[in-house]
């Protein structure tokens, strides 16, 4: 149990243009659902907290406004990198949180950004 | 400030022998700390979770175990195996969230 997806997995795109990517917790209710970005041989960062229905809480440093987050649903969350640009080629992994007495977060398969 | 470190050199292990992963933290005071499994090019996989009172966990061939007074966790892979091969992340709870470390790489050689 307590699966996660992603799509898509792979992403090549031209600057200036937006990707989204869906994230979806399976066999789970997820009302809060993270996103993480990670750069080659670093740590996960989190760049911000998703509650369905309600706007996003994200992380120091990271612009909203670049990185949309919508949070439809309990099994649905999704990030749409605006106007991307080389830098934010990256490894972006989100979670879901199955809820309880100790909160456990089970990720998704993450997908590879590539913005040439 | 705060950090979370894991040994940065991969460890190389023979088939079978017993591997063992490191995670010090400072200027935290996680309720629970949990250890991840990421493959290359996939996300983490959630291994096992033990809570600042439990002072051993295991699960089949891993066992963690957690020092509040020193801020340290180890992870053992007993009886390693091939397919252990993978990098090794521990995270801690804190502020409602989770505080990776960069990931300790295995490596077990048949």
């Amino acid at each position: 149990g307590a699966v996660v997806s992603q799509h898509p997995s792979r992403v090549i795109c031209k600057s200036g243009t937006s990707v989204k990517i869906e994230c979806r917790s399976l066999d789970f209710q997820a009302t809060t659902m993270f996103w993480y970005r990670q750069f080659p041989k670093q740590s996960l960062m989190l760049m911000a907290t998703s509650n369905e229905g309600s706007k996003a809480t994200y992380e120091q440093g990271v612009e909203k406004d670049k990185f949309l987050i919508n949070h439809a649903s309990l099994t649905l969350s999704t990030l749409t990198v605006t106007s991307a640009h080389p830098e934010d080629s990256s490894f972006y992994i989100c979670s879901g949180l199955l809820a309880g007495v100790t909160d456990t977060q089970y990720f998704g398969p993450g997908t590879r950004l590539t913005v040439l | 400030s705060q950090k979370i470190e894991q040994n940065s050199e991969a460890l190389n292990i023979q088939e079978g022998k017993t591997a063992t992963l490191t995670c010090n933290y400072t200027n935290y005071s996680p309720a629970y700390l949990q250890w991840y499994r990421q493959d290359p090019g996939r996300g983490p996989v959630f291994l096992l979770l033990i809570r600042e009172n439990e002072k051993e966990k295991r699960k089949e061939r891993l066992k963690v175990t957690f020092d509040t007074t020193l801020k340290q966790s180890l992870f053992h892979i007993t009886a390693s195996q091939p397919a252990d091969s993978a990098t090794y992340l521990c995270a801690l709870a804190a502020n409602n969230r989770l505080a990776f470390g960069k990931g300790n790489q295995v490596v077990v050689i048949p």
